[in-house]
């Protein structure tokens, strides 16, 4: 059974970076598929943030491209998610999850959720 | 980007009745398109994928239908598991992923 799960600070002050890495087990990211994150503000819907192919190809929403950067690192088993110049409007739930691939885009496995918050 | 309108906002419904939701695309998204089950305090589960798909595990009472720029989402005997929030998602535009802005399913 594939599995996520997140790790990073809770707590992030404006203007800084959020970090986010998601460790996956019970699949090998190198074997294939795409990883990706996605965020829920508190009480809100939900955003596809950016994604990544296990050869490192990235794609990203185009609302947050400017400042998203989403990495893999098959030896770790792991991905990441790095958001510059945080603002109280990045104060969300983030999750990692799994999507199978070129024109099958929908995430079959998503890991538990971590709260971010953005203040000072 | 693909804009998804889910409607209705919330639905009121008794457990065991047949409830059926609708996501409207702002343009085709062919048949690219997921449906997901959030439980409070829960990550999303994948229900429905193909518009019409039932991913593994997914219990037959839940059924989706739909192409070009209609959907929708059938649960046809409401469990107690059920009351939830549900989205959906396209996957036709890319690299633009967009979800609903959700409906909930309360008692």
């Amino acid at each position: 059974q594939v599995q996520l799960q997140e790790s990073g600070p809770g707590l992030v002050k404006p203007s800084e970076t959020l970090s986010l890495t998601c460790t996956v087990s019970g699949y090998s990211i190198s074997s294939g598929y795409n990883w990706g994150w996605i965020r829920q503000p508190p009480g809100e819907g939900l955003e596809w943030i950016g994604s990544v192919h296990y050869s490192g190809i990235t794609y990203y929403s185009p609302s947050l491209k400017s400042r998203t950067i989403v990495s893999v690192d098959t030896s770790k088993n792991q991905f990441s998610l790095r958001l510059y110049s945080v603002s109280a409007a990045d104060t969300a739930v983030y999750y990692c999850a799994r999507f199978p691939g070129s024109g099958v885009r929908y995430f079959d496995f998503w890991s538990q959720g971590t709260l971010v918050t953005v203040s000072s | 980007e693909v804009v998804l309108t889910q409607s209705p906002a919330t639905l009121s419904v008794s457990p065991g009745e047949r409830v059926t939701l609708s996501c409207r695309a702002s343009q085709s998204v062919s048949s690219d398109l997921a449906w997901y089950r959030q439980k409070p305090g829960q990550a999303p589960r994948l229900l429905i994928y193909g518009a019409s798909t039932r991913a593994t595990g997914i219990p037959a009472r839940f059924s989706g239908s739909g192409s070009g720029t209609e959907f929708t989402l059938t649960i046809s005997s409401l469990q107690s598991e059920d009351f939830a929030v549900y989205y959906c998602q396209q996957y036709n535009n890319w690299p633009a992923l967009t979800f609903g802005g959700g409906t909930k399913v309360e008692i």
